[in-house]
Formats: C-alpha cells, structure tokens, sequence
C-alpha cells in the first residue's frame, strides 16, 4: 500500500534562517505531489504542485519554493524565513489530476518563526 | 474559479446521535469530484468520502454519508451515530479535471469544528 511520510514534525527557527521540509512517498510511481499550508483554524491553501520530476507550479508568490529531485521526493524550502511563515504545512499526494482521485496527506510540519 | 463553503463554524451533537455538516460549492467544471477529509486535533488530513458530479447515488462510507443535491450545489456530510472519536475538524473540498480551469487541484472550504458531547 502506498504511505506518505512527511518530516519534521515539528520546527522553530529564527525569522531568517533557512528552510527544509521533506516529503517522500512509498507504494507508488510518478504520483502527483502537493505542498499545503494552513493557518490556525482556517482551510488550507495550496502552495506548490508538481506532476513530475523537475516540474514545479507555483499558487501563490511567496518566500518559498519547492524542488522534486526525485519521482516520490517533494521539498519544501526557503532562503530565509518570514514571521509570517509560520503555520501548518502538509504534504499530499495522489495517483494523477483526475477529479475522482483524493489527495492523500501527511502527518505535517507545524512551524513556529520567532 | 473553484469555491466550498461551510457555513458552519462549530456544530455540537451528543454522543450516538447523527448529524449533519454543510457544504456549499461553485464551479465552471463540467466534472468535478466532492470530498470530504476529517482532521483532529494531532492535525492530519483523513480522507473519508467521495462524491463525482455524475454520481446518481449518494455516497456511503459507514457511518459517513454523503447528501449530494446537484442543482442546489450542495454536498453535505451526514455522520450517522457518532462517537467520542469523531470530534474534529472537518472539510469540504472540491477537485475539477487536469482539462478544466482547475488543473486538478483541491479546493477547501473553511471548514467545521464537530464537537461531539457524551
């Protein structure tokens, strides 16, 4: 079966300091990779999603970028971080962009900057 | 553009008791997919039912089900008999087709804070 893992768990860094959350998947090839962030009791807000290695597709503007160096290897990373940085950040996957498919998540990242 | 909307900021149920969760949406997609996830308080993201706009049929997953009336653009969650465990948060999400206007991606409502009391 197919299982996402997604690391750290929890992060506090320093208002410009460097980012790097890792996001892999097991159990499946060439899958849809998502990055979400959420802010304290709201919806989440995509970020970044990537249909295949190297390719990368931006929502938002923003401090962040992510990279896909490998099939089921997805990062998240910033050259320096922002107070407003901070938040709940989760993982996804699926098996392609078909409207039946779910999206499937990881535990997540909470990040606190100080 | 895709849009969810949950009216509904909290919701409190007793214990064994069913009830009922919002959902509102909009879309240009001819095809789109309804999904609803349940997060608790550790923050994960669970999946739990799925409704595709071309569905006759209600969508059925234990004791979630899913009220999908198509010309009301409504796709509310029913959880049947509900337990201690079933207190969270809960979102309603929408994904159209990679050829539509939405490149496949999920779009989620606000979501529900579920309290369920014993």
């Amino acid at each position: 079966s197919q299982t996402i893992h997604q690391w750290p768990a929890t992060l506090v860094q320093p208002v410009g300091s460097p980012l790097s959350l890792e996001c892999t998947v097991e159990g499946t090839s060439n899958p849809n990779l998502y990055w979400y962030r959420q802010a304290a009791g709201r919806g989440l807000q995509l970020l970044f999603y990537s249909v295949g290695i190297g390719q990368i597709s931006s929502e938002v503007p923003q401090n962040l970028s992510a990279s896909r160096p490998q099939d089921r290897q997805f990062i998240l990373s910033s050259k320096k971080l922002l107070l407003s940085d901070s938040g709940f950040y989760l993982c996804a996957w699926s098996p392609g962009q078909a409207s039946n498919q779910p999206q499937h998540f990881g535990d997540g990242t909470r990040l606190s900057i100080l | 553009a895709q849009k969810i909307t949950q009216t509904q900021p909290g919701m409190f149920v007793q214990e064994k008791e069913a009830v009922t969760l919002d959902c509102t949406y909009d879309t240009s997609d001819p095809s789109y997919g309804l999904f609803w996830y349940k997060q608790p308080s550790s923050g994960e993201m669970i999946f739990l039912i799925y409704q595709g706009s071309y569905d006759q049929q209600n969508a059925t997953e234990g004791r979630y089900s899913l009220n999908f009336q198509k010309a009301r653009k409504s796709a509310n969650l029913v959880i049947s008999a509900s337990q201690l465990g079933d207190s969270a948060m809960y979102f309603c999400a929408m994904r159209g087709n990679a050829g539509g206007t939405s490149y496949g991606k999920l779009t989620f409502g606000q979501g529900t804070i579920l309290t369920v009391h014993p």
